[in-house]
C-alpha cells in the first residue's frame, strides 16, 4: 500500500518568513495530493491540493509543488502569520475500487512566532 | 450551514460498552469516510462508503461497523470497546466516485472517544 513520509515534524518560523514542508510517497499510481491544516480541537481543513498532471499550484500565500519522478511534493507558505500556526498534513490518494481513501503523512506542527 | 457534522463531540465510556458516533453531510456528496486519529496525531483511514457499497479497511477490527441509512449519513458503531479504541474519529465526505479521478474530501469536527 501507499506510504507517505512528512518532514519536518515541527517547524518554527518568525512571522513574515517562509515555511516549507516536504512529503514523499511510495506508490507511483497515486495521482492526487491534498494538504490539510488542523487547528487545535478541529477537523482537518483542506487548504490546497494538486493532481499529478500539474507540477505547481498556487493560492495566494500558499503553493504546492509536485515532482512525480522523485515522488515528492512540498507545501510552501510565504509571509507567514501567527494564524498559520497549526498542524499540517500532506496526503496521497489514487482513485480505485475503494474510492479515494487518503494516506496521510505524520503531520508537521508549524509555529509562527510574532 | 455546517458541511460535515458529527455527534457527539466528546464520548467517555467504559471498556466493554457499545457506542455509536453519528455523521451527517449536507454537501450532496456520494462518498463518505471514517478516519481515526491516534494520540500522536496520526490519521488513518478506516472505511469508505459509496451509496450502498462499503469498502472495509482490513486492519479495522470487526467490532467496528459503519452503517449508512441514506447517502447523507454514515454512522460508526463500535462493539465491546477497548482501551486502544481511545482516539479522535473523523468523518469525511467527497463529491463523487467515478471518472477515474480522486476528489477532495471534507472533514467533520471529530469525536473524541475516551475508553476507561
Amino acid at each position: 500500500g501507499e506510504n507517505v513520509e512528512q518532514h519536518p515534524s515541527t517547524l518554527s518560523v518568525q512571522e513574515g518568513d517562509s515555511a516549507v514542508i516536504k512529503c514523499t510517497y511510495s506508490d507511483s499510481a497515486s495521482n492526487y495530493f491534498p494538504w490539510y491544516k488542523q487547528e487545535l480541537g478541529k477537523g482537518p481543513q483542506l487548504i490546497i491540493d494538486i493532481r499529478s498532471n500539474v507540477g505547481e499550484k498556487k493560492d495566494q500565500r500558499i503553493a504546492v509543488t509536485l515532482n512525480k519522478t522523485a515522488k515528492h511534493f512540498s507545501l510552501h507558505i510565504t509571509e507567514t502569520q501567527p494564524e498559520d500556526s497549526a498542524v499540517y498534513f500532506c496526503a496521497a490518494s489514487q482513485f480505485n475500487n475503494a474510492g479515494n481513501m487518503l494516506t496521510f503523512g505524520g503531520g508537521t506542527r508549524l509555529m509562527v512566532k510574532p | 450551514d455546517t458541511a460535515v457534522s458529527q455527534t457527539p463531540k466528546y464520548l467517555v465510556t467504559q471498556m466493554g460498552n457499545d457506542k455509536s458516533i453519528k455523521c451527517e453531510q449536507n454537501l450532496g456528496h456520494d462518498t463518505m469516510y471514517w478516519y481515526k486519529q491516534d494520540s500522536k496525531k496520526f490519521l488513518k483511514i478506516m472505511f469508505s462508503y459509496n451509496n450502498k457499497e462499503l469498502i472495509i479497511n482490513e486492519t479495522v477490527p470487526n467490532r467496528f461497523s459503519p452503517k449508512s441509512p441514506d447517502k447523507a449519513h454514515l454512522n460508526l458503531h463500535i462493539n465491546s470497546l477497548e482501551l486502544g479504541d481511545s482516539a479522535v474519529y473523523f468523518c469525511a465526505s467527497s463529491p463523487r466516485r467515478g471518472g477515474g479521478e480522486a476528489y477532495e474530501q471534507y472533514f467533520g469536527p471529530g469525536t473524541r472517544l475516551t475508553v476507561t
